[in-house]
């Protein structure tokens, strides 16, 4: 079974400050993870996502991931946060099965969500 | 292209009732899934369907149920509702699967029950 920690519930920090979101996963398979934002009031919007290839991932809104299997990390990044940051950050991992047609399918397990408040 | 739409975005329902919820994924994703969010539990994964057939299930009583058109529209059932049920129910679409492809949310559907 899949499992997702968070380690910070909440991070608050100032306008400009750098900041790292921390994520640990569990998996006995593959390992796909995501990173998704959630603004009040919204569904979730995909920030990053790594499948395979260069550990380090780099997504939108100049956030980026370091994947670290030696770790089992999946910490956020951010050298330079913005007002506009303020939002609910949740870690996934992705299961992945094989039907016998060939198609990979899974479900996302996810963090608990990290709250991120960045004050002027 | 249009994103994931979620009708309606409130619902206010009673114990014992029923209620349907409807999701329209992004046109030529054939993957919905969905998702409950609480606050106590967070996110947690109720089912997907693939082609009108539900291919994945989570760990939910078999009060919650779903099914896919051929259009890959979804609509989401919850019958016997209990205070415990209320939630935001997110609906995400993907062009092939959860695994690789990465899902695209709605902005759910959140339902009251009293």
């Amino acid at each position: 079974a899949q499992s997702v920690t968070q380690l910070d519930s909440q991070v608050p920090v100032f306008e400009e400050a750098p900041v790292e979101l921390r994520c640990n996963y569990s998996s006995s398979v593959s390992v796909y993870l995501f990173w998704y934002v959630q603004y009040p009031n919204q569904g979730l919007q995909l920030l990053l996502k790594y499948l395979s290839g260069s550990t380090l991932v780099k997504g939108i809104n100049g956030f980026e991931a370091e994947f670290n299997k030696s770790q089992t990390s999946f910490h956020l990044r951010k050298p330079s946060v913005h007002i506009s940051d303020t939002a609910e950050y949740f870690c996934a991992v992705s299961d992945l099965k094989t039907n016998a047609g060939g198609t990979s399918y899974g479900k996302l397990t996810f963090g608990q969500g990290t709250i991120l408040t960045v004050h002027p | 292209k249009a994103g994931v739409t979620q009708t309606p975005r409130y619902l206010i329902k009673t114990r014992g009732q029923q209620v349907t919820l409807s999701c329209s994924p992004i046109s030529g994703h054939r993957s919905v899934s969905w998702y409950q969010q609480t606050p106590g539990q967070g996110l947690q994964f109720l089912f997907e369907y693939f082609s009108e057939t539900q291919r994945n299930k989570g760990n939910f009583p078999g009060r919650f149920s779903g099914r896919q058109f051929s259009n890959s529209r979804s609509e989401m059932n919850v019958s016997t509702l209990e205070l415990g049920d209320s939630a935001l129910y997110l609906c995400a679409s993907s062009s092939a699967g959860t695994g690789v492809s990465p899902l695209h949310f709605g902005n759910g559907t959140r339902l009251t029950v009293t």
